[in-house]
């Protein structure tokens, strides 16, 4: 039962680098997030996607770009990674069909920008 | 104004105690509500969800007022594995699946 999945779990990048933050759900979830957590600030959304093909501005989407390659995967670019990016990086995956429903989470990416 | 707000503590409780949490939230056009419970900065987890008509689930109650826009969340008898940090969710509008998160609120039992 894997859920959701996120690659890498930990990553250190230097200043100016990029990477791709992985994301991957068998759940057939329509509905794909990703959240960056620092201390004391809860989970703030990034982006989201309601459904393939669909991706949405969130809270605090400056710095990132996002691809729903398909229903599946949904993944977090940073171009120019910045020490301002170090957080924890969390995917989520929710099934739109009923009201309710709860969202599911990744394990998290430990990422630290130096 | 923050899309969802909470108290973010932290509560210290003693063991047995009763606790409760507050939540707002800035769009009257809401659709589900939800606590989520998050250990030790691991991913979080689905405590409840909340109905219009108020429930319950064993020590926990969840409470929801339209009017006032906001959410609650009564832990009763609360015991040392309630440590935790709770956080309040929103879902937007159906359509649009935006699902916010509180800063969340600390909360610590004690022996």
């Amino acid at each position: 039962n894997a859920g959701v999945t996120q690659t890498p779990k930990f990553q250190v990048l230097k200043t100016g680098q990029s990477m791709t933050l992985q994301c991957a759900q068998d759940m057939n979830h329509n509905s794909m997030y990703w959240y960056r957590q620092d201390p004391g600030m809860g989970l703030r959304l990034i982006y989201y996607s309601a459904s393939e093909g669909t991706t949405d501005k969130g809270e605090v989407p400056n710095g990132y770009n996002v691809s729903r390659l398909n229903k599946r995967e949904f993944s977090l670019r940073l171009e120019s990674a910045a020490p301002s990016q170090t957080s924890v990086y969390f995917c989520a995956g929710r099934d739109r069909g009923l009201v309710n429903t709860e969202a599911f989470f990744g394990q998290g990416t430990r990422l630290t920008v130096v | 104004r923050k899309e969802v707000e909470q108290d973010p503590g932290p509560f210290n409780v003693p063991e047995g105690a009763t606790v409760a949490f507050n939540c707002t939230y800035s769009n009257s056009a809401s659709q589900s509500f939800f606590w989520y419970r998050q250990d030790c900065r691991k991913e979080p987890k689905l405590l409840m969800s909340v109905y219009s008509s108020g429930n319950e689930d064993g020590r926990f109650t969840a409470q929801l007022n339209r009017a006032s826009q906001y959410i609650s969340l009564l832990i009763r008898d609360s015991k040392l594995s309630d440590s935790a940090t709770y956080l309040c969710v929103v879902l937007g509008i159906e359509g649009a699946q935006k699902l916010v998160f509180g800063q969340g609120t600390r909360l610590t039992i004690n022996p």
